[in-house]
């Protein structure tokens, strides 16, 4: 166990709608970062948060949003789903700033099916 | 072209035998090169982290090699077990920008 908790586990929901992620760090970590993995891809990095303010950004698409709350927990909102959004969503959490000196702790995954 | 490329895609292993993965990376200025072990359906665990100066760790089994002048990290897995079957990801940071790039991983079934 990581550390990191993620919510719902599994999430199914129809192309065009609107879904939250849900992100809670390591105790002391003050960064939050979100990946998508589809099937059979490599990790694919969307977008970090550091203490609550945007600090590096992926692939992260347009209609993709993320944020950092004062609690240091995260939300990854996903809206205009489509099909190919359908993966794995990671989030992992770090002590400091990022790379390159930080090791980051994953969580378990969301696992949102778009049909 | 993907600028951290991992060899082979996948491999099928024999318990109790040894195997050695490849990443060779194209990115700079390199700051650090760790591997990770990802279950299947599950997050990736953290292996090893080497910096520039380093050119071997060990975490168990698993032992990992840098070469920062050719550009090439492996990593030798020893005695497998059944266990060891994931995906090993191989991630490269960048000394500028908070940046870094995964590989696309090596699938590893290690069978009876």
């Amino acid at each position: 166990d990581s550390g990191v908790t993620q919510t719902p586990k599994h999430l199914i929901t129809a192309t065009g709608q609107r879904v939250t992620l849900r992100c809670s760090p390591r105790s002391g970590d003050l960064s939050v970062y979100w990946y998508q993995q589809s099937l059979d891809q490599g990790l694919q990095f969307l977008i970090q948060y550091y203490n609550g303010e945007e600090r590096a950004k992926g692939n992260i698409l347009e209609r993709f949003s993320a944020q950092q709350f004062p609690d240091l927990h995260s939300e990854l909102n996903l809206s205009s789903l489509e099909l190919g959004d359908s993966a794995l969503y990671f989030c992992a959490s770090s002590p400091g700033g990022g790379p390159p000196g930080d090791t980051q702790y994953f969580g378990p995954g969301t696992r949102l099916t778009v049909l | 072209k993907n600028q951290v490329e991992q060899s082979p895609q996948s491999l099928i292993i024999l318990e109790g035998k040894n195997c050695t993965l490849q990443c060779n990376y194209t990115v700079s200025p390199f700051s650090n090169l760790r591997w990770y072990k990802q279950d299947t359906g599950r997050g990736p665990v953290s292996l090893t982290i080497m910096t520039f100066s380093e050119n071997t760790k060990s975490n168990g089994r698993y032992t990992a090699t840098l070469d920062a002048d050719t550009k090439q990290s492996s990593l030798h897995i020893t005695a497998s077990q059944l266990s060891d079957s994931a995906s090993y990801i191989c991630v490269v940071s960048l000394n500028t920008g908070n940046q870094f790039y995964f590989g696309t991983g090596t699938s590893l079934t290690v069978i009876p």
